[in-house]
């Protein structure tokens, strides 16, 4: 699986637009861009996934660059409880493909 | 539905202790992942089943450790003699695979151990 680029932290100020960058430039054409998150003391929450279009739900946003190398996860009026950590993963979306997740970016919403 | 269940969700224990670590997955999941997360290492995958079948334990750290799937709605890990360096937050993940689902995995609260 292709290997992924955050950064350490950022901040985002309470009711702000949050916009995690990750790059994945070794990506191939059949892995799918994932994003989960953990809050402290938490089990890490499933967020959003896409392949290479832009994908929209209740939590998120992900824009995928169209050559495919990099993504931004949105979060577009962050709170107080947003704040965690956020992970990108890419991996083939086939049977019994495992998640590595790296360091991921820590993400701290000031109010 | 209730989600990942694990149990219990602290445990502390004495070197030398056998532990047992439980997991009831999501019903109609097919697969289910044991985690193991360190400040050190952070998540790192341990072993996964498919169908209760172990497809993949390359993450096991050695013979101290064992994973069982007797059933569909069961998992254990075991460790066994326990050491202090096993301390750590341990995570049971399932997902339902196939062609045409997200095979998104849904993660437990964690159970946290310390070996003393």
């Amino acid at each position: 699986d292709a290997k992924t680029t955050q950064p350490t932290s950022m901040d985002c100020a309470e009711g702000r637009a949050a916009n995690l960058p990750c790059n994945h430039s070794t990506i191939s054409g059949n892995e799918y861009v994932y994003w989960y998150r953990q809050i402290h003391s938490q089990g890490p929450q499933y967020i959003i996934h896409g392949l290479k279009n832009n994908e929209t739900n209740e939590m998120a946003s992900l824009i995928i660059t169209e050559d495919r190398k990099s993504s931004t996860l949105i979060l577009p009026h962050a709170t107080l409880r947003d704040t965690a950590v956020y992970y990108c993963i890419v991996r083939r979306d086939n049977y019994g493909q495992n998640f590595v997740f790296g360091p991921g970016t820590r993400l701290s919403v000031l109010p | 539905d209730a989600g990942v269940i694990q149990s219990p969700r602290h445990e502390v224990t004495e070197m030398g202790q056998e532990v047992t670590l439980r997991c009831k997955p999501i019903s109609g999941h097919n697969s289910l992942f044991w985690y193991r997360q360190t400040m050190m290492r952070g998540l790192e995958l341990l072993i996964y089943f498919n169908n209760n079948v172990p497809i993949d334990d390359s993450g096991m750290p050695e013979d101290r450790f064992s994973a069982k799937m007797p059933n569909a709605s069961f998992s254990t890990l075991k460790i066994q003699p326990s050491e202090p360096r096993d301390s750590a937050v341990y995570f049971c993940a399932s997902s339902r695979q196939g062609l045409r689902t997200k095979n998104i995995q849904y993660f437990g609260a964690g159970t946290r151990l310390s070996v003393l």
